[in-house]
């Protein structure tokens, strides 16, 4: 049984560019939440995806948006990044309101 | 949500138990504890919750306090594999089950 998986593992963007992250989530797992790490951090929760939609978000600007496809995949997107973007991207999978499990991550670098 | 509040840093013997302290004063009624553990970046490892009992898996043992303010995870017998930074989260099943991690406890397990 695959666990949750990210895509890419690794990413290096310049200031002002556009990135996309991928996730597909644990087999069953209907809800994807999305967090970002920064370094010596705590993951801070950004938005979580449910039947195709956003059911809430956290402190995050408007350049952070995610989509949720038919087979529970999910992405994030960031525009116009900035260096402060910099951080491990998680994603987690969970049926509904439980026990969320967490994919090992997209490190985004932002020159 | 409520908050947690962890010591920032505990070493332990290997082969000792470790036990991790958390305070969650102002935990609900409806509001369970979660442990999750992270390791030199990787995505969080889930390890236990419990609501009210307190619980065992394969992994860890986790006691709840009978005023439910506090737990403590219990690892029987570290290893060195056990080093990792520990969170403990409270959160509620209602609403979008979102979880606010804190800073956590950095254990290190010694040889």
């Amino acid at each position: 049984d695959a666990g949750v998986t990210q895509s890419p593992t690794h990413l290096i963007k310049t200031r002002g560019q556009q990135v996309t992250l991928r996730c597909s989530p644990k087999s069953g797992h209907d809800t994807v939440s999305w967090y970002q790490q920064a370094l010596g951090q705590g993951p801070q929760f950004i938005f979580q995806y449910y039947e195709e939609e956003e059911r809430q978000r956290g402190n995050f600007p408007d350049r952070f948006s995610g989509h949720q496809f038919p087979n529970y995949s999910s992405e994030l997107n960031v525009n116009a990044l900035l260096l402060g973007d910099s951080a491990l991207y998680l994603c987690a999978s969970s049926f509904y309101l439980n026990t969320q499990y967490f994919g090992p991550g997209t490190r985004l670098t932002v020159l | 949500d409520a908050k947690t509040t962890q010591p920032p840093s505990m070493d332990c013997a290997e082969g000792r138990a470790a036990n991790l302290p958390c305070n969650h004063s102002t935990i609900s009624g409806n509001e369970y504890v979660y442990w999750y553990r992270q390791i030199h970046s990787q995505g969080p490892q889930y390890i236990i919750h419990g609501l009210k009992n307190n619980e065992t898996n394969e992994m860890a043992s986790l006691i709840i306090t009978e005023d439910r303010k506090s737990s403590t995870l219990i690892l029987p017998h570290a290893t060195l594999r056990d080093t990792a930074v520990y969170y403990c989260i409270v959160t509620s099943p209602s609403g979008t089950y979102k979880y606010i991690f804190g800073t956590g406890t950095r254990l290190k397990v010694l040889a």
